[in-house]
This record gives structure tokens, sequence and C-alpha cells, in this order.
């Protein structure tokens, strides 16, 4: 099956700078890569995603890029603010043993004031 | 519209004990799934649903067991509970998984804190 690796584990970043957690996947077939913030206690909510079609995609302070030839794709977060810290999740959807959403592990993200 | 709700919120059992955890939309979702969240962990799949009376097995199926009878629930069944079980458990909905097909966001419920002593 699909494996999703996250790096890094923890990021801590003064408010105000860049944030930028990168995820790799293994599955040449996974097509489609959403983004998850989880809140202490809270569910997990998707803030960004990107199709395999696409290279780049921007919401306001968040942007995503993939890159389909490395099998990689990244999460950038601009002028961070306090609000951001959470736990992130990057996904992968594999078609190729099922439909199926593969996770990261998570980052930890801390934005200092 | 109340989105992806389940129930308990908490639970402790003990060795051996079998629960329900019970997950329904209202979103007339047709795709429902079933993670698990280890401490400092990402979700793993535990089983999967594309419609009513269909159901797959996902990433970490063993000592779980789902039923799809109606397109709003997605009960999952824990038969002789084991400590490996304590975890978080989240039920999440969404409308296709197809990208050319349309919407893919999946919905999250709150969580189910489960503890196996």
């Amino acid at each position: 099956g699909e494996n999703v690796e996250q790096h890094p584990s923890t990021l801590s970043v003064q408010e105000g700078d860049s944030a930028v957690i990168k995820c790799t996947y293994s599955d040449s077939a996974s097509n489609y890569f959403p983004w998850y913030k989880q809140e202490l206690g809270k569910r997990p909510q998707l803030i960004i995603d990107i199709r395999s079609n696409v290279g780049e995609k921007k919401d306001q302070r968040i942007a995503v890029t993939l890159n389909k030839t490395a099998k990689h794709f990244s999460l950038h977060i601009t002028e961070t603010q306090p609000e951001d810290s959470a736990v992130y999740f990057c996904a992968a959807f594999s078609t190729n043993t099922g439909n199926q959403f593969y996770f990261g592990t998570g980052t930890s993200l801390t934005v200092i004031p | 519209n109340a989105g992806v709700t389940q129930t308990p919120k908490f639970r402790i059992l003990k060795i051996g004990q079998s629960m329900t955890l019970q997950c329904a939309q209202d979103m007339n979702h047709n795709y429902m799934y079933w993670y698990r969240q280890d401490p400092g962990m990402g979700l793993k799949l535990i089983y999967y649903s594309v419609g009513a009376g269909i159901t797959d097995k996902g990433e970490v199926p063993n000592g779980y067991n789902v039923s799809r009878s109606t397109t709003e629930d997605f009960p999952l069944r824990l038969e002789l509970a084991a400590p490996s079980q304590t975890s978080v458990y989240f039920c999440a909905s969404s409308y296709s998984l197809s990208p050319g097909q349309g919407y893919n966001e999946q919905f999250f419920g709150p969580g189910t804190r489960l503890t196996v002593l």
C-alpha cells in the first residue's frame, strides 16, 4: 500500500515567519493530497488540498505544492499567527489498494508570539 | 445540519468486553470511514464504506467489524476489547472519492476516546 512520510514532527516559528511542512509518498497512483489541521482535542479539519494535475494551490496565507516526479508535496504557511498552532497532517489518496486515504504522522506547529 | 456525529464521546472498557461506536451523518454522503488515532500518530483507516450494504477493510481492520444498512449510519463494533485498541476513534464521511467527479473533502466527527483496561 501507500506510505506517507511527514517531516518535521515538531516545528516552532516566530509569529510572522513562514512554516513549511513536507510529505513524501510512495504510490505513483496517488492522485489527491489533502492537508488537515487538528487543534488539541478537536477533530481534523481540511485546510487545503491539491489534485495530481495541479502543481500549486494557494488560499490566502496557505499554499500547497506538489512534485509528482519526486513524489513529494509541501504545505506553506506565511505570516504565521498564534492561532496557526496545531498539529497538521498530510494525506494521500490511492486507488491501488482500494479507495483509501493514507495519513502522515503529523507535525506539531507552535507559533511563538 | 449536524454533519458527522459520534457517540459516545468517552468510554472505558474492560479487556474482553464488547461495544459499538455509533456514527451518523446527515449530508447524504455515500462514503464513510472509520479511523483510529494513536498518540503522536496519524490516522489509520480501519474500515470504509462506499454505500449502503458495501464495506471494505482498511489498513488495520483486525478486531473490528462494521455494517452499513443505511446511508446515514456506519457503526463500528469492537468484539473482545484489548488494550491495543485504546485509541481515539474518528468517523468521517465524504460525497465522492474521485477527484474528477467532484467534491472529495472528508468531514470528521468529534471522535470517541476509548480506553481498554
